[in-house]
């Protein structure tokens, strides 16, 4: 059974570009949720969708944002991108996102903004 | 609110010693606690999770965790610690209903394992 795939896998954008970052979860899980990794915060949770809405997010600037599709991929939308925004973006997935629900994670999509 | 707690940066444990990371968290609702190790370059790997029930939770590995009500903690372990064990190490907690069907999973800052040989 495949697991998460995210793409792509490292990236290098200049400041006040955007970027798309992909997600395929594993199948039949219908909740993708998406988070940061950085060094100085640590895990810090970007939103979660579920059948194509999403239901929770974050605190990150409107500049992050998100859908997922009716086949339940999703993908992240950062614009004017700042130095700030190198981090490890990790997506996961789960069956419903119900809390015992285990969560999956993928490799994670590394993004570089020089 | 929900918070984890992981009072270790680091811990260094001898290769065949039994080892220990901690975390303690608070939740509102029944807690959801699980495990998950990184490795360099890598996505976060699942170790286990406590649902309900037996407060001993085994998982992958030879990892287990034990779940305390009164100390509200999740502490993992391992009888016999391999250099491989090496890596990154992450509680995090769902119990807070975020609305929606939704739980929101929170994680704490890591620990980072070494294995000395």
């Amino acid at each position: 059974k495949a697991g998460v795939t995210q793409t792509p896998r490292y990236l290098i954008k200049t400041r006040g570009q955007q970027v798309t970052l992909s997600c395929s979860p594993i199948s039949g899980h219908r909740s993708v949720s998406w988070y940061q990794q950085t060094p100085g915060q640590g895990l810090q949770f970007l939103f979660e969708y579920f059948s194509e809405t999403q239901r929770n997010k974050g605190n990150f600037p409107g500049r992050f944002s998100g859908r997922q599709f009716s086949n339940s991929r999703s993908e992240m939308n950062v614009s004017t991108l700042e130095l700030g925004d190198s981090a490890l973006y990790l997506c996961a997935s789960s069956r419903t996102g119900a809390g015992g629900d285990t969560i999956y994670f993928g490799e994670g999509s590394w993004l570089t903004v020089v | 609110a929900q918070s984890v707690a992981q009072p270790e940066d680091q811990v260094n444990v001898a290769e065949g010693n039994p080892l220990t990371v901690k975390c303690t968290y608070s939740v509102s609702g029944n807690p959801y606690l699980f495990w998950y190790v990184q490795y360099p370059n890598r996505g976060l790997q699942f170790l286990l999770k406590y649902i309900t029930g037996d407060n001993l939770v085994k998982g992958s590995y030879g990892f287990e965790a034990e779940f305390n009500k009164s100390q509200t903690s999740f502490h993992l372990k391992k009888p016999s610690a391999l250099v491989s064990d090496s890596a990154l190490y992450f509680c995090a907690v769902r119990g807070t209903y975020s609305g929606a069907g939704s739980y929101q999973l929170t994680f704490g800052k890591g620990t980072k394992l070494s294995v000395i040989p």
